[in-house]
C-alpha cells in the first residue's frame, strides 16, 4: 500500500539545522509531486511548495524562500526538507504530502515535529 | 496569492444534526478544492476532491459542493467520531489552506 514514512522528532538550538526525511512505497517516486506543509503548534496548515520528482526541481512559497531547501534521494525514493538557521517560530510539525499535477493531497506522512529551543 | 477564509471557526452540533462548513476563495479557483479532516495528533486526511468528488473510502455522509468563490462541506447526520477540525484547501494556483473549522459535540 502507499505510504509515505518521515524520520523522527528533532530537538535543536536556534542557528542550527535540520533535515527532514520523507521515504515513500507502494508507488512509482517519479510520478508524483511530493509537497511539504508546516503546522504550528495549536494552528492550522501552510503550504510550503513542491518538488517535482521527475526533474527534481522545487518551488518554494513566498514565505519559505531563503532557509528551505527541497532536495530527493530518487534512488531511495525519499524527499527532503531541510531548514537552515533555526528559529524559535520554525518549532513546528512538518508534513509531506502526495498529489498529482494540480491536484488534492490523497496520501500524507505521519508528521516530524522540530522543536527549536536554547 | 489566493487566499481562503472558512468560516465558522467553532461549530458546535449533535450527533445526529445536518452540519454546513463554509469556505470562500479570494479570486475563481473554479473547483480545485479539496477539503480534509484532521483529528489531534494526526496527519490530515482528504474527504472531498475537486470541490464535490467523494475520496474513496470516506462515508457518504460527507459530501462538498460549490465552484468559482463559494465552497460548502456538509455531514448529512453528525456522528461522534466526526469531531476534528476541518480544513479547505485550493490548488487552483500554489497550494493555500484556510484557517479551519473546529466541529465539536454539543
Amino acid at each position: 500500500q502507499i505510504q509515505l514514512v518521515q524520520s523522527g522528532p528533532e530537538l535543536k538550538k536556534p542557528g542550527e539545522s535540520v533535515k527532514i526525511s520523507c521515504k515513500a512505497s507502494g508507488y512509482t517516486f517519479t510520478d508524483y509531486a511530493m509537497h511539504w506543509v508546516k503546522q504550528a503548534p495549536g494552528k492550522g496548515l501552510k503550504w510550503m511548495g513542491w518538488i517535482n520528482t521527475y526533474t527534481g526541481k522545487p518551488t518554494y512559497a513566498d514565505d519559505f524562500k531563503g532557509r528551505f531547501v527541497f532536495s530527493l534521494e530518487a534512488s531511495a525514493s525519499t524527499a527532503n526538507l531541510q531548514i537552515s538557521n533555526l528559529k524559535n517560530e520554525d518549532t513546528a510539525t512538518y508534513f509531506c504530502a502526495r498529489s498529482s499535477l494540480i491536484a488534492a493531497f490523497a496520501y500524507w506522512g505521519q508528521g516530524t515535529l522540530v522543536t527549536v529551543s536554547s | 496569492d489566493i487566499q481562503m477564509t472558512q468560516s465558522p471557526s467553532l461549530l458546535s452540533a449533535s450527533v445526529g444534526d445536518r452540519v454546513t462548513l463554509n469556505c470562500k476563495a479570494s479570486q475563481n479557483i473554479y473547483k480545485n478544492l479539496a477539503w480534509y479532516q484532521q483529528k489531534l495528533g494526526e496527519a490530515p486526511k482528504l474527504l472531498i476532491y475537486n470541490a464535490n468528488s467523494l475520496q474513496t473510502g470516506i462515508p457518504s455522509r460527507f459530501s462538498g459542493s460549490g465552484s468559482g468563490t463559494d465552497f460548502t462541506l456538509t455531514i448529512s447526520s453528525l456522528q461522534p467520531e466526526d469531531v476534528a477540525t476541518y480544513f479547505c484547501q485550493q490548488y487552483y494556483s500554489g497550494s493555500t489552506f484556510g484557517a479551519g473549522t473546529k466541529l465539536e459535540l454539543k
